[in-house]
Formats: structure tokens, sequence, C-alpha cells
């Protein structure tokens, strides 16, 4: 079946980079997205990437995709406080359009 | 363009009472819209999707005559959760799905609402 695997935690200083990984199984996933979600908030979009890249970059943020491998991973650069938050990665079904969802990584960004 | 929004953004009910949570497509009209839930540092779980002018299609283990799912136009889908239980405290968040071409990317499909954050007494 689909399942979406995330680490719970990752803790960074400001100004580092943080790479958070995500892995999934439906090797007919279309797109794959990363989504940002504060406390008690709902989900903001950050980025995505379509299942034939092996890269995308938006302004902080990196999308790295290892389609053999099944594992995506956003990096961001320079990691600042507002960038504390729980972070999904979600893969579009091949064929359909729903959303999987990823565990969710909590990011925490030491000043 | 693509905005989804929620009411209410919270509420707070009594055991057995019944909840009405809306989902509106505020500047395109959504064909599909789908009903997730949240529990506190979980992941979103589908719950529901739901076409306009059919019955809504549940993943496995969600009761369908629990929650209630009305997709009475293009812009509006309601939740309905039936006599409600502590255990059916969470965060719930819908999703709009667009036609082609609709929101600031076509290849981005579903946009979603703020979420309505239920607690049962």
């Amino acid at each position: 079946g689909e399942d979406v695997e995330q680490s719970l935690f990752l803790s960074v200083r400001e100004g580092d980079s943080s790479v958070i990984n995500c892995t999934y199984t439906d090797s007919s996933s279309t797109y794959l997205y990363w989504y940002k979600q504060e406390p008690g908030a709902g989900l903001q979009l950050l980025t995505y990437i379509f299942s034939n890249m092996d890269m995308k970059q938006d302004q902080r943020l990196t999308v790295l995709l290892n389609k053999k491998d099944k594992h995506l991973s956003l990096r961001i650069a320079d990691t600042q406080t507002g960038d504390s938050a729980i972070y999904f990665c979600a893969e579009r079904a091949g064929g359909t359009y729903k959303y999987i969802f990823g565990t969710g990584t909590r990011l925490k960004v030491l000043a | 363009g693509a905005v989804v929004s929620q009411h209410p953004s919270w509420v707070i009910c009594k055991s057995g009472t019944s909840v009405k949570i809306e989902c509106r497509s505020l500047d395109f009209q959504a064909t599909t819209m789908f009903w997730y839930r949240q529990f506190p540092k979980q992941s979103l779980m589908l719950m529901a999707t739901s076409n306009e002018g059919s019955k809504a299609t549940y993943e496995q283990g969600v009761e369908k005559d629990k929650f209630l799912i009305n997709h009475a136009s293009l812009t509006l889908s309601t939740l309905t959760v039936t006599s409600a239980h502590p255990e059916d405290s969470s965060f719930y968040i819908c999703s709009a799905r667009t036609r082609q071409g609709v929101g600031t990317d076509p290849r981005v499909t579903q946009y979603f609402g703020p979420g309505t954050r239920l607690t049962v007494l």
C-alpha cells in the first residue's frame, strides 16, 4: 500500500542549512509536494517536483528526487527562526488526484 | 487565486451533539473536495473524497454514517460530525481540486483550507 515516511524531528542553528527527508512507496506518483504547517494553522504549499525531474530550486528551497530509491528531500538554505514548523511531504498517487501525506518532520531552529 | 475557506475555524461542543463544518472555494469552482483529519502531532489522514452532486467516497475505516458529507454545489462542501464523542476531537482540513488551468499553477491540483479545530467535551 501507499506509505510515506519522514523523520520526526530536526533541530538546526539559525543560518545553517536544514535537510528534511522523505521516502515513499508508490512508484507511479506523478508529483511530490512539500507543505509547511505552523502551530494551529493549515497547510502552506512550499514547492513541488514532477516525478521525471531530479532537482528543483526555488529561492532558499532545493528539492532533490531520487526516483530509483523513492527518496525525496527538501533543503532549506540559511534557515531562519521563522522556518520553525512541521514539514510534510505528500505524493500525488498516479492516476488519481489523491494526496498521501508523510508523517511530518518537526523543524526547530535555534537562535 | 484558488482560495479555500473553512467555517468555523474552531468549535467546542458537548458529547452527543452534531457539528457541521463548511468548506468553500472562494474564487474557483471545485469539482472535487477532500476531507482530512489530523490528530495532535500526527499527519493528515484522508477521510473522504466528495464530488459535486454525487455521494462521497470514504476511505477504509471511516464511518460514513458518522461523518456525513454533502457537496451540493461547485463551491461548497459540508462535513457533519454526528453524535460527536471526545475521540472525534481533531483538526479537520478540507481541500478543493481545481479544474485544469485554475489557480497559480495548474499542476497544483489541491488547495487547502485553514482547518477547523473540533473539541468535544
